[in-house]
């Protein structure tokens, strides 16, 4: 069975503290790996489309990278406007439909001013 | 900018009455994909659409639920006979092309209070 695992559950952070969020994955096959924001009351926003061990992609403080178990979003000198939950998502090559994405519990990140 | 639209952003219904939520996928998108995150869990894929077409409803109940994307206006996620366990944040996704590597953007949801 496919599954996304986030560690860890919740993280709190100084301001300019930096740190890494993790995503493990067990699927049969994996055609990319989605990282998401998701703000109280509202919808994940995208942030990151991985597709092979190896790739790196970065947007301001964050930078998300991937290998053939994991992936880690990684945040530098984080700032109180990126407290958020971080959702992480995998596009499986299991049976049916290859476009649902299976979502990991996600990381509730609280950056401290 | 025309991200995903959905509504009504929150709907109250009692128990056995029906919910009916809508979404207007971003422009020029034509793949529309339903998930439900009930309190404390994540995102649950429900069902994946194109216009007219239901492609892959493999996450959604069997009974209550039902979908639609019709070739004008917006998808339509109907739940029929409303129960307290359906009480959930409905988000709603588009993709351009349906490709399994497509991104898919979220809208700002649906929250369901069942009374």
């Amino acid at each position: 069975e496919d599954q996304v695992t986030q560690s860890p559950e919740a993280l709190r952070l100084q301001e300019g503290e930096s740190s890494s969020l993790n995503c493990s994955y067990t699927v049969s096959g994996l055609r990319g790996l989605f990282w998401y924001r998701q703000d109280p009351g509202k919808g994940p926003e995208f942030l990151f489309t991985l597709y092979s061990a190896g790739e790196e992609k970065e947007k301001e403080r964050l930078k998300a990278t991937l290998t053939k178990k994991e992936s880690f979003l990684h945040i530098t000198a984080p700032k109180p406007e990126d407290s958020a939950t971080y959702l992480c998502a995998v596009h499986p090559l299991s049976s049916g439909s290859a476009r649902q994405l299976t979502f990991g519990s996600g990381t509730q990140l609280t950056v401290l001013p | 900018n025309a991200g995903v639209m959905q509504n009504p952003r929150h709907l109250v219904r009692r128990r056995g009455q029906e919910a009916r939520l809508r979404c207007s996928p971003m422009k020029g998108h034509s793949h529309v994909y339903w998930y439900r995150q009930l309190p404390e869990e994540g995102l649950k894929f429900m069902v994946y659409l194109q216009k007219e077409n239901i492609i892959d409803e493999s996450g959604m109940p069997k009974e209550r639920f039902s979908a639609e994307f019709p070739k004008e206006g917006p998808s339509i996620l109907r739940i029929q006979q409303v129960v307290r366990g359906d009480s959930a944040a409905y988000f709603c996704a588009s993709s351009q092309r349906g490709a399994s590597t497509d991104t898919q953007y979220f809208g700002p949801g649906t929250r369901l209070t069942v009374l």
